[in-house]
């Protein structure tokens, strides 16, 4: 059965306080990493696909990396703006079926 | 961009009653999924659907049912409600292509009393 498992659960950070998330999954046939972004009584909001081990993405102040294990998200120089609940998920080989995580809470500080 | 609307964003109902959650999407995807989202359990799957008239259970589908008569539209029916079913339904719909993400509408927060 797949998991996917988040760390922390909550994070206090000071406005330009860089730091990272942490996503630990276990999948068969890993065939995306997913981060999504969800403020309070909205959706989730897409902000990256990661495929395989060694792959990037960036959008403004975030970074998602990926290994075999694990993906991080890294926050670099936080904004209030950027407070908000981080998703990672998971695709394995059965397909269209994600995994998540249980989220970390990120709340930045002016 | 994708839009995914669901048609109501809070909703208050009874216990026993018949509660129907609509969802729509106008980016021609084939797959659609409903989802709740509870503190402390994250986001678990409910049903989905992979084309007209398909569906498969998800993790979570006892006391829930679904329809899709037509592409764009995913329906969640909650045959007798019960306030265990109280939470926030969240629809999404993702493309055929091969590690397309979901799309996800604003959500349904419903009450059962």
């Amino acid at each position: 059965e797949d998991q996917v498992t988040q760390s922390p659960e909550a994070l206090r950070l000071q406005e330009g306080e860089s730091s990272s998330l942490n996503c630990s999954y276990t999948v068969s046939g890993l065939r995306g990493l997913f981060w999504y972004r969800q403020d309070p009584g909205k959706g989730p909001e897409f902000l990256f696909t990661l495929y395989s081990a060694g792959e990037e993405k960036e959008k403004e102040r975030l970074k998602a990396t990926l290994t075999k294990k694990e993906s991080f998200l890294h926050i670099t120089a936080p904004k209030p703006e950027d407070s908000a609940t981080y998703l990672c998920a998971s695709e394995g080989a059965a397909g269209n079926k994600l995994t998540f995580g249980g989220g970390t809470r990120v709340l930045v500080k002016p | 961009d994708v839009k995914v609307t669901q048609s109501s964003r809070y909703l208050v109902k009874r216990t026993g009653e018949k509660v129907f959650l609509e969802c729509v999407q106008d980016m021609d995807h084939e797959n659609m999924f409903w989802y709740r989202q509870d503190p402390g359990l994250g986001l678990r799957l409910i049903y989905f659907s992979y084309d007209v008239k398909m569906k498969e259970k998800g993790d979570i589908p006892e006391g829930y049912s679904v329809s899709r008569e037509k592409k764009e539209r995913f329906s969640l029916i909650l045959e007798s409600a019960s306030t265990n079913q109280t939470s926030m339904y969240l629809c999404a719909s993702k493309g055929q292509s091969l590690n397309q993400p979901q799309h996800f509408g604003d959500g349904t927060r419903l009450s059962i009393l």
